[in-house]
């Protein structure tokens, strides 16, 4: 079975504070996302990487970043935390030999609940 | 722009009673269409799929027919179970690959 893992379930931060999110996969897979998921607002993707190295904005970019230095890892990044932040984030990952592909099934991590005060 | 927009909850029924959850979709060209469900406290997963018009996608007893001409994608369960109780979110997936999810609907199901 595909395994996607976060680094945190629970995660308290302060304004101003620089967050690192964690991903990890076990499946090889060659594409990553990041989304977060608001209530009544589904999930949104904020970036994603489909190869090492390489990273694309999602549609929710503003005040993160993101690093992909090995293929199983995808961090996440706040650069200054801010309130409007607080939000569960999800991580998946999904193969393909090259970018994502519109067939692809996505696999998801339990998330990280991020509370920024 | 693409959009998914689903029926708001929460959606509550007993058990063994018929589960319908209407999803449609806005889209430029064909995408692929998704139901995934969050059961509490975990991530996402995939529950069904159909990557073309007239597919049927059918999981766990859940099935969806992906309707290009009313730009439609209804999830349906003949007999739910408490088991069912989750968070079920439509998703469509563009050229690109990127995903375009609705707002999600919560479903609890009673004994």
């Amino acid at each position: 079975d595909v395994k996607v893992t976060q680094s945190s379930r629970y995660l308290v931060k302060r304004t101003g504070e620089k967050v690192f999110l964690e991903c990890v996969q076990d499946m090889d897979h060659e594409n990553m996302f990041w989304y977060r998921q608001d209530p009544g607002l589904g999930l949104r993707l904020i970036y994603f990487s489909y190869d090492v190295k390489m990273k694309e904005k999602g549609d929710i970019p503003e005040g993160y970043s993101v690093s992909r230095e090995k293929k199983e890892r995808f961090s996440l990044i706040l650069e200054s935390a801010s309130t409007n932040q607080t939000s569960m984030y999800l991580c998946a990952s999904s193969f393909a030999s090259g970018r994502p592909t519109f067939t692809d099934t996505q696999y998801f991590g339990p998330g990280t609940r991020l509370t920024v005060l | 722009g693409n959009s998914v927009t689903q029926m708001e909850g929460p959606v509550t029924l007993s058990e063994e009673a018929f589960l319908t959850i209407n999803c449609t979709y806005t889209a430029t060209g064909y995408p692929s269409l998704f139901w995934y469900v969050q059961y509490p406290g975990e991530g996402l997963q995939l529950l069904l799929k159909a990557t073309k018009a007239d597919d049927k996608g059918s999981n766990k007893g859940f099935e969806a027919t992906y309707r290009k001409e009313t730009t439609s994608f209804h999830l349906e369960k003949g007999s739910v179970q408490v088991s069912d109780s989750a968070v079920y979110f439509c998703a469509l997936s563009d050229s690109w690959g990127k995903l375009q999810f609705g707002a999600g609907t919560q479903v609890v199901v009673t004994p």
